[in-house]
C-alpha cells in the first residue's frame, strides 16, 4: 500500500537555526512527490513538485530534495513567518492523480 | 484573485440533516478533487471528477454524493449529516494533458470546517 510518513512530528527552532524535514515515503512507480505548507485556518499552499531522484528545487530558504525512498526539505536561516505546518504527499502512476499525503511537520520559529 | 474558492467556510448543523458546500476555480483546470482534513490533520481523497466526470471515489459513504454542473464547479453534498463527519473539507483543481507536457499540481482552497452537532 501507498504510504507517506513524515519526521518529525513537531520541530522548534531559533531564527537562522537551519534544518531538515523528512518525507519518507512507499509507493509503486512515484509520478511526483509535492510540497506544501498550510497555516492555521488555511488551505495547503503548494512549494514543489519533484519528479525524479537527485532532482533539486529551491525557493527563498527552502530546498527540496528528492531520493527513491524519501525526500527532504532544508530551511536555512528560518525566520518565524516560515512557522506553518509542511505537509508532503507522492501521487502514484496510475492512481488517477490523487495525492497520498503524510501527516506533516508543524513547525514553530522563534525569534 | 481567487483561485480556488469555497463556500461556506464555516458550515455548523445539527445530525441528521442534509448541508452542500460549493467549490468553483478560475484557473481553467480540468480536474477537480474533495479532500477531508480529520481533527489529526490528516489530508485524505475522497473524490476526483475529470472534465464532470467521476474518475475517483475513495470508499465514502453514500451519503456524500459530489456534483459537477461544469468543470469550474464541484459541489459536494452530504446526507444524513452524522458526527463523524465533523472536519475540514478542501477541494482542490489541477490541470492534465496527455502528451506536450504535464502540470498536475493540485491547488487548494481555502477549506470549509464542518460541525455536526
Amino acid at each position: 500500500e501507498d504510504q507517506v510518513t513524515q519526521s518529525p512530528e513537531a520541530l522548534r527552532l531559533q531564527e537562522g537555526e537551519s534544518s531538515s524535514l523528512n518525507c519518507s515515503y512507499t509507493v509503486s512507480g512515484l509520478r511526483g512527490l509535492f510540497w506544501y505548507r498550510q497555516d492555521p485556518g488555511k488551505g495547503p499552499e503548494f512549494l514543489f513538485t519533484l519528479y525524479s531522484a537527485g532532482e533539486e528545487k529551491e525557493k527563498e530558504r527552502l530546498k527540496a530534495t528528492l531520493t527513491k525512498k524519501e525526500s527532504f526539505l532544508h530551511i536555512t536561516a528560518p525566520k518565524p513567518e516560515d512557522s506553518a505546518t509542511y505537509l508532503c504527499a507522492v501521487q502514484a502512476a496510475g492512481s488517477s492523480y490523487k495525492l497520498i499525503f503524510g501527516s506533516g511537520t508543524r513547525l514553530l520559529v522563534r525569534p | 484573485d481567487t483561485a480556488v474558492s469555497q463556500t461556506p467556510k464555516y458550515l455548523v448543523t445539527q445530525m441528521g440533516n442534509d448541508k452542500s458546500i460549493k467549490c468553483e476555480q478560475n484557473l481553467g483546470h480540468d480536474t477537480m478533487y474533495w479532500y477531508k482534513q480529520d481533527s489529526k490533520k490528516f489530508l485524505k481523497i475522497m473524490f476526483s471528477y475529470n472534465n464532470k466526470e467521476l474518475i475517483i471515489n475513495e470508499t465514502v459513504p453514500n451519503r456524500f454524493s459530489p456534483k459537477s454542473p461544469d468543470k469550474a464547479h464541484l459541489n459536494l453534498h452530504i446526507n444524513s449529516l452524522e458526527l463523524g463527519d465533523s472536519a475540514v473539507y478542501f477541494c482542490a483543481s489541477s490541470a492534465r494533458w496527455i502528451g506536450g507536457g504535464k502540470e498536475d499540481t493540485q491547488y487548494f482552497g481555502p477549506g470549509t470546517r464542518l460541525t455536526v452537532l
